[in-house]
Order: C-alpha cells, then structure tokens, then sequence
C-alpha cells in the first residue's frame, strides 16, 4: 500500500476557478513534506517545501498547508490558469537519509 | 538549486538495443538518484548513484539491466539494456543539493517498439 495517497486522482476546472487537492500519507518518521508540478513530457518543478513545524507555505497562486498530527497535506490553486495543467504530486521525506515517498499525483486540467 | 540537464529528452528505441540517458548537474553532488515513471503512475526510485562507488538498486532493478555510472560529483549515465516495450517509460534524474532541496532533471521519454 501506498505510503502517500492522493485525492482526487484527476479533476477539471475552469479558469480563474479555485481548487484544492488533498494529500494523506503514513510515512514515518517525517522529515518534511514537498508538492512538486509536472508538466506533461516533463521532470517535476518543486512548488513548496514543509517540514514539520510549518503550517502553511505560499507560492505565487499556490499555497499548502500541513497537519503533521493528522498527517494531511493540501495544495490551493487560486484563480486557475490554463498554465495550471499539469499533475501535482505530493512527495514526503523521512529522516534526513530517508527515501521520498511519492504520491501517484493528481492530473488538474483547467478549462477555458 | 542545481540545474540539471537531461538527455535525451526522447527516443524511440528497437527492442533488444540499449539507450544510455545522461545528467550533468551545474554543481557538485553527492548522490544522485535515476527515478522511472510509468504511464499513470507515480516515480519509483531505480538506485543512487555516488561518485566512486557502484550504484545502490533498489529491489526490482538490476545492475545487468540498468547499468549506472557516476564518473565525478557533475555527471552520471543510465544506460537501459536489452529494452523491451515494458521499458517505456520516462526515466528521470535528481540530486538533492541540501536537505531540503530535490531537483529534477526534465526526463528522457522513452518508447521501446
């Protein structure tokens, strides 16, 4: 079973909307917790970066936030553009020699 | 954050042959890691790969099919042999500069026939 589980697995929206994409893991211990964006074709972008004492991180349109004691993560898109289609994987790290954990991603397509 | 610059960025391959996909970072690193991502389906680490030493594989991956160097603290090579079509993939590279940043080479999309 997948240590890091995403939701929902794909989701279209139209532009200028909002949207928020749920990330669950059990991974542990936890070192810190990473949203990457990849376009199609391409390697993943790094969005935020949390660790454990970090609540919310902000990024341009895109801000997460964190519950290290419930173990969920989530990624706000605001006011989508068509740039915005891409798949959004949520990454957890363990310790600091620890592997990242992945996510299988969420596939976003925003409309016009 | 390293730069890195993967290729090539696509082939298409003949079963039976091998492609041999390169990263160079912009700055020295320690590891690195080569990553293979299925259609649908999210990065699964192939090994780490340091300056030096051979390449640690994860389980499921071997040294005879995914042959690894590490020349220096800039470079490494994936070589994919004896390819298959169940080797379409696109395969990708990472290092990580601390222990907070991972970045990722663009990915080399490969289609075995």
């Amino acid at each position: 079973k997948n240590q890091v589980e995403q939701s929902p697995q794909s989701l279209i929206i139209l532009e200028g909307k909002n949207c928020t994409l749920q990330c669950n893991y059990t991974v542990s211990p936890f070192s810190n917790l990473r949203w990457y964006k990849q376009d199609t074709g391409r390697g993943p972008v790094s969005l935020t970066i949390m660790t454990f004492s970090e609540n919310t991180k902000s990024n341009g349109r895109y801000t997460a936030t964190l519950d290290a004691d419930t173990k969920q993560s989530s990624l706000h898109i605001t006011a989508s553009q068509l740039s915005d289609s891409a798949s959004y994987i949520c990454v957890v790290k363990t310790d600091s020699w620890g592997k990242l954990q992945f996510g299988a991603g969420t596939q976003v397509v925003v409309t016009p | 954050s390293a730069v890195i610059s993967q290729k090539p960025s696509r082939d298409i391959c003949q079963r039976g042959t091998s492609l041999t996909i390169q990263c160079q970072v912009d700055s020295q690193v320690t590891m690195m890691f080569w990553y293979r991502q299925q259609p649908g389906q999210s990065l699964t680490l192939i090994a780490t790969a340091n300056q030096g030493s051979e390449a640690t594989y994860e389980s499921g991956f071997v040294i005879d099919k995914f042959p690894i160097s590490r020349p220096n603290l800039t470079f490494s090579t994936l070589t994919v042999s004896n390819m298959s079509p169940e080797d379409s993939s696109i395969y990708l590279c990472s290092v990580e500069v601390s222990n907070y940043g991972y970045t990722f080479g663009s990915g080399t999309r490969l289609t075995v026939v």
